[in-house]
């Protein structure tokens, strides 16, 4: 059974740091990945997503890398803003299914 | 475009009692849509697949008898959950799929659903 585990649980940076969220998979057949942001009592908004034959994806001052082989992905955030608060989830999907596995999520606070 | 609603917002019941919760996609037709259920500080944990005209696969461990799931339409998905108990309380998200049944598109979060069993 795919297990994801994201690390840090909680964050907490001043505006205007870059930071860096991990996520890390072990069923390496994976199909896609991607990176959700859901707010407090709400619901999911899609970031990113990778491909398992691409390397990474960017958006604004997102960027998500996909280490397949070792099972890893990273979202870095640039130039952080407090607006940026929320949890981040990293969910994937593996070749032999087609539901997202999600992993518990990286709260995120950014303070002014 | 892409928009999925999900209806109530917030429930509160008694024990006992059942709940029903609407997952509609807006604007696109859904073959498949998936439940979710989140506790606190949890990962969205997948309960159910439906497809559009046919029964619900259920995840390992979800009672169908408990959490009965219908897609009648294209763009109506419904959670009703039987006999509530304080255990089930919890934030329960739907997803809707855009392509055939079966394919890995990509799904579309409602808002979710809080519900809180007394």
């Amino acid at each position: 059974k795919q297990e994801v585990t994201q690390i840090p649980a909680a964050l907490s940076v001043p505006e205007g740091e870059n930071l860096v969220l991990n996520c890390s998979f072990t069923d390496s057949a994976i199909y896609n990945l991607q990176w959700f942001r859901q707010d407090p009592g709400k619901g999911l908004t899609s970031l990113l997503l990778i491909q398992s034959s691409q390397r990474e994806q960017t958006s604004g001052r997102l960027n998500a890398s996909l280490d397949k082989s070792s099972g890893r992905s990273t979202l870095y955030i640039a130039a952080s803003q407090p607006g940026d608060s929320a949890t981040y989830l990293c969910a994937v999907i593996v070749n032999s299914g087609y539901a997202l596995n999600f992993g518990k999520g990286t709260s995120l606070l950014v303070t002014p | 475009g892409a928009v999925v609603s999900q209806h109530p917002s917030w429930v509160i019941c008694k024990s006992g009692t059942s709940v029903k919760i609407e997952c509609r996609s807006l604007d696109f037709q859904a073959t498949t849509m998936f439940w979710y259920r989140q506790f606190p500080k949890q990962s969205l944990m997948l309960m159910a697949t439906s497809n559009e005209g046919s029964k619900a696969t259920y995840e390992q461990g979800v009672e169908k008898d408990k959490f009965l799931i219908n897609h009648a339409s294209l763009t109506l998905s419904t959670l009703t959950v039987t006999s509530a108990h304080p255990e089930d309380s919890s934030f329960y998200i739907c997803s809707a799929g855009t392509g055939l049944a079966g394919e890995r598109e990509t799904q579309y979060f409602g808002p979710g659903t809080r519900l809180l069993v007394l």
